[in-house]
């Protein structure tokens, strides 16, 4: 009954490969993010997503995109890895925001590692 | 940029002490939360404190704000060895999109 999960756990490829990550929720929630989280820790958001919009970090490559299949879905499609690309990223997901609450559920992370 | 900053970096205590956690952010909040991490996890929801509170319990966790300094602390008390574990605030970017900002997290080490 996991509520947020992310396949794969571990990712090892080499650069200039194109990859997917998996994410999914069952909180029946509105709103679903990537983080990517560095060797040091911080942790800095990448994309939120409602069915109304697609909200980007203007810092994140467009190498970055993701494809929401559906409501429960948020997929995290890399194209042309890059060895800074190497961290560990996560899916989130909340209830769309309601009177400031705007409590996140987290996944487990990916760790990608780019070679 | 909104991303804040968690003071200490590492905090080690002995079972049964107090520890605690402060955060500074740089702009405006509707809310601000606090979240763990356990090694190798993702993080988890811990409490969240709105602008207009000073302060917060839950369980042994007790928040504070201050918006006109623009910081928090987060005390956790009679701490145990299961708390070991990375603390991070998390701050709104008031636009509504319901992005969160994360601070730079505390390693809090509690030792038995």
């Amino acid at each position: 009954d996991t509520a947020v999960s992310q396949t794969p756990k571990y990712l090892v490829t080499q650069m200039g490969n194109d990859k997917s990550i998996k994410c999914e929720q069952n909180l029946g929630h509105d709103t679903m993010y990537w983080y990517k989280q560095d060797s040091k820790k911080f942790l800095k958001i990448m994309f939120s997503y409602n069915n109304k919009e697609l909200i980007i970090n203007e810092t994140v490559p467009n190498r970055f995109s993701p494809k929401s299949p559906d409501k429960a879905h948020l997929n995290l499609h890399i194209n042309s890895l890059e060895l800074g690309d190497s961290a560990v990223y996560f899916c989130a997901s909340s209830q769309e925001i309601q009177a400031g609450i705007n409590e996140q559920y987290f996944g487990p992370g990916t760790r990608l590692t780019v070679t | 940029s909104q991303q804040g900053e968690e003071d200490p970096q590492a905090l080690s205590i002995q079972e049964g002490e107090n520890a605690t956690m402060n955060c500074s952010y740089k702009t405006s909040i509707n809310n601000l939360q606090w979240y763990r991490q356990n090694s190798g996890r993702g993080l988890v929801h811990l409490i969240l404190i709105r602008s207009n509170e000073r302060e917060k319990h839950s369980g042994r966790l007790r928040v504070t704000l201050d918006t006109s300094k623009k910081s928090s602390s987060l005390l956790i008390t009679a701490s145990r060895a299961a708390d070991t574990a990375s603390y991070f605030c998390a701050t709104d970017d008031q636009t509504g999109a319901n992005n969160l900002f994360f601070g730079t997290g505390t390693r809090l080490t509690v030792i038995p």
